[in-house]
């Protein structure tokens, strides 16, 4: 089953802690990225990967760190000093190039107590 | 940095009717593509539409690409519960390879 995976589906962190989301694909993307959504806002790109080892700021990239090791995973930390973190967080990978489909995971909840 | 922008943001309609949906951006665009996301769900791509084409057609989904007005419609005929979602566009241009998503519209489909 081709697809793309994450986890978990809801985290709790207490302030001031650093947490890691996981984002895996199988689907021989090169492309991967990460973007957050809030209530009203739609969404807004984080981080992006066009290649292992290489990737990019988006829009909102501070407060955030990524890594991308492998072709098949591209984790997003999300350091103490976001301000605002609690929000919806949406994985997506692509093939390389414009216009081309961008498949989504799941989504992880994260919530700042 | 926002690009498209849905009209209305929410629409609720009668089931077996058609919904519309309607997409704005600022800049020309190299494609433009619609996706649906269920509550609490991650996103599925609906359609993609190049700047060159007028019209696309996909199952019950029509899209429509007016790049003198730089705008795009999304119209669902004969609407079913399982449409309830909202709707996103998203643009790509020359200038990089990131797509830049609007904010959406909520569709609520009345039984």
């Amino acid at each position: 089953d081709g697809g793309i995976t994450q986890s978990p589906k809801y985290l709790f962190r207490k302030e001031g802690q650093n947490v890691t989301l996981s984002c895996e694909q199988n689907l021989n993307h090169d492309a991967m990225y990460w973007y957050r959504q809030d209530p009203g806002q739609g969404l807004r790109l984080i981080y992006y990967s066009q290649i292992v080892n290489d990737f990019q700021k988006g829009d909102i990239a501070e407060g955030y760190s990524v890594s991308r090791e492998k072709k098949e995973s591209f984790p997003l930390t999300v350091t103490s000093a976001q301000k605002n973190p609690t929000a919806f967080y949406l994985c997506a990978s692509s093939a390389t190039g414009v216009g081309v489909e961008q498949f989504f995971g799941p989504g992880t909840r994260l919530t700042v107590l | 940095s926002q690009q498209g922008e849905e009209d209305p943001q929410a629409l609720s309609i009668q089931e077996g009717e058609n919904a519309t949906m309607n997409c704005s951006y600022k800049t020309s665009i190299n494609n433009l593509q619609w996706y649906r996301q269920n509550s609490g769900r991650g996103l599925v791509h609906l359609i993609l539409i190049r700047s060159n084409e007028r019209e696309k057609h996909s199952g019950r989904l029509r899209v429509t690409l007016d790049t003198s007005k730089k705008s795009s419609s999304l119209l669902i005929t004969a609407s079913r519960a399982a449409d309830t979602a909202s709707y996103f566009c998203a643009t790509d241009t020359n200038r990089d390879d990131k797509i830049i998503f609007g904010k959406g519209t909520r569709l609520h489909i009345l039984p």
